[in-house]
């Protein structure tokens, strides 16, 4: 596709109820990446893969988190028994080289009640 | 441990003024620089990518310099519009992954 495409663009889940969160990325590229953006703070890593192989998850907040990549295309990030402190904006970006910079998605608003 | 600081975090200017944005960031070690825009609600949409070799980039109204060894780079931006209104981030690629300052959110008055 033409740009880096997330679904859904809001989500509002009870607290407990696990979501998934899906990452389409620009056609070719190898990289994609995950970021959590809390509200007025600047985005913070989670996790990047490779095609389908997972080499840093170092920035996943606790074991609820898991991201899945698994024919290095589509990525989907879930979230189980949500918190309320998982409110944010989750973006996905990805990449051909990281000498090409990073092209992001617009963002999913996931919201805990 | 990698820190990029943004300075201002707000910033409001009457509209035609030119502007300087500062980003610094504590390891020089970087791969390159990305400077982005964020509209509330919005994701990020790239403005400038600066490879690590490299001083300067330039587009439109928007120039970014770099200065790897005092680990500073600033965004001008000629004569601002209220279109220009947003949140401006700058990144380091460092290690295959971007570490993002807070951001400086810009206000220009008509």
């Amino acid at each position: 596709g033409a740009g880096v495409s997330q679904s859904p663009r809001y989500k509002v889940a009870k607290r407990g109820q696990d979501v998934a969160l899906r990452c389409d990325p620009i056609s070719g590229h190898v990289s994609l990446f995950w970021y959590q953006q809390a509200l007025g703070q600047g985005p913070e890593f989670l996790t990047y893969f490779q095609n389908e192989a997972q080499l840093d998850k170092s920035g996943l907040p606790s074991d609820r988190f898991f991201a899945e990549r698994p024919e290095g295309s589509v990525s989907t990030l879930k979230i189980q028994r949500t918190q309320q402190e998982d409110s944010a904006v989750y973006l996905c970006a990805s990449s051909q080289e990281s000498v090409y910079g990073y092209t992001f998605g617009s963002g999913t608003r996931l919201t805990v009640v | 441990k990698q820190e990029v600081t943004q300075i201002p975090a707000a910033l409001s200017v009457p509209e035609g003024e030119n502007l300087v944005l500062n980003c610094s960031f504590t390891d020089s070690a970087i791969y390159n620089l990305q400077w982005f825009r964020q509209d509330p609600g919005k994701g990020l949409t790239s403005l400038l990518l600066i490879q690590s070799s490299q001083r300067e980039q330039t587009s439109g109204r928007l120039n970014a310099s770099l200065d790897k060894s005092s680990g500073r780079s600033t965004l001008y931006i000629a004569a601002s519009q209220p279109g220009d209104s947003a949140t401006y981030l700058c990144a380091v690629s460092q290690g295959g992954k971007l570490i993002f300052g807070q951001g400086t959110e810009l206000s220009v008055k008509p």
